[in-house]
């Protein structure tokens, strides 16, 4: 039973570029939820999408955007990255059924903002 | 919202000693609360989670997490502490209960050093 999968482990961009980051859910799951982690800081709840929509949001800019797919894979882009976009971005998928509220996560994505 | 406060950024640990990471939350129903555990350049491995079933909740890796409504505390504890043990520990609590959206809100983590 594959886990949750995200691509790339690392990247590295410029200041002011676009990135896009991509997750696979755990098998048998329909929602996926992003979290950004800072070096030294716990994850913090970008967004969360359910049925290819945006379910609920947390404090981060319009730069930050996501979608998800019909078989419910989701990307994760950011636009006008700054400095302060570096950190993991970590991916979690769960189940909007009765045993909800279980999040299980991907080994994230590194980006580095030069 | 919901908040999460873990004491201690850094605990040290003797190989074989009690190990104890302290999570205290703030809600105002009782929630759903989870324990992580990530190792370095990894993800965040769940390591157990309390959905009121009982109070004294048992997880992988020999650890256990006692849920005290009067304290609001969520403390992790493992009698005795293996050199793999050695991570960071991060406390979650779920921002919606009962509702099917199960946002998650972090501690800022604690790591533990085992010294042999």
């Amino acid at each position: 039973d594959a886990g949750v999968t995200q691509s790339p482990t690392h990247l590295i961009k410029t200041r002011g570029q676009q990135v896009t980051l991509r997750c696979s859910p755990k098998s048998g799951h329909d929602t996926v939820s992003w979290y950004q982690q800072a070096l030294g800081q716990g994850p913090q709840f970008i967004f969360q999408y359910y049925e290819e929509e945006e379910r609920q949001r947390g404090n981060f800019p319009d730069r930050f955007s996501g979608h998800q797919f019909p078989n419910y894979s989701s990307e994760l882009n950011v636009n006008a990255l700054l400095l302060g976009d570096s950190a993991l971005y970590l991916c979690a998928s769960s189940n909007q059924g009765p045993s909800t509220d279980t999040q299980y996560f991907g080994p994230g994505t590194r980006l580095t903002v030069l | 919202a919901q908040s999460v406060t873990q004491l201690g950024s850094h605990v040290s640990v003797s190989e074989g000693a009690l190990v104890l990471l302290r999570c205290n939350y703030s809600s105002s129903v009782p929630p759903y609360l989870f324990w992580y555990v990530q190792y370095p350049n990894q993800g965040l491995q769940l390591l157990l989670k309390y959905t009121s079933a009982a109070t004294l909740v048992k997880g992988i890796n020999g650890f256990e997490a006692e849920f005290k409504k009067s304290e609001t505390s969520f403390h992790l504890t493992k009698p005795s502490a293996h050199m793999s043990d050695a991570a960071e520990y991060f406390c979650a609590v779920s921002g919606d209960r009962g509702s099917t959206l199960g946002r998650l809100y972090f501690g800022r983590g604690t790591q533990l050093t085992v010294w042999p």
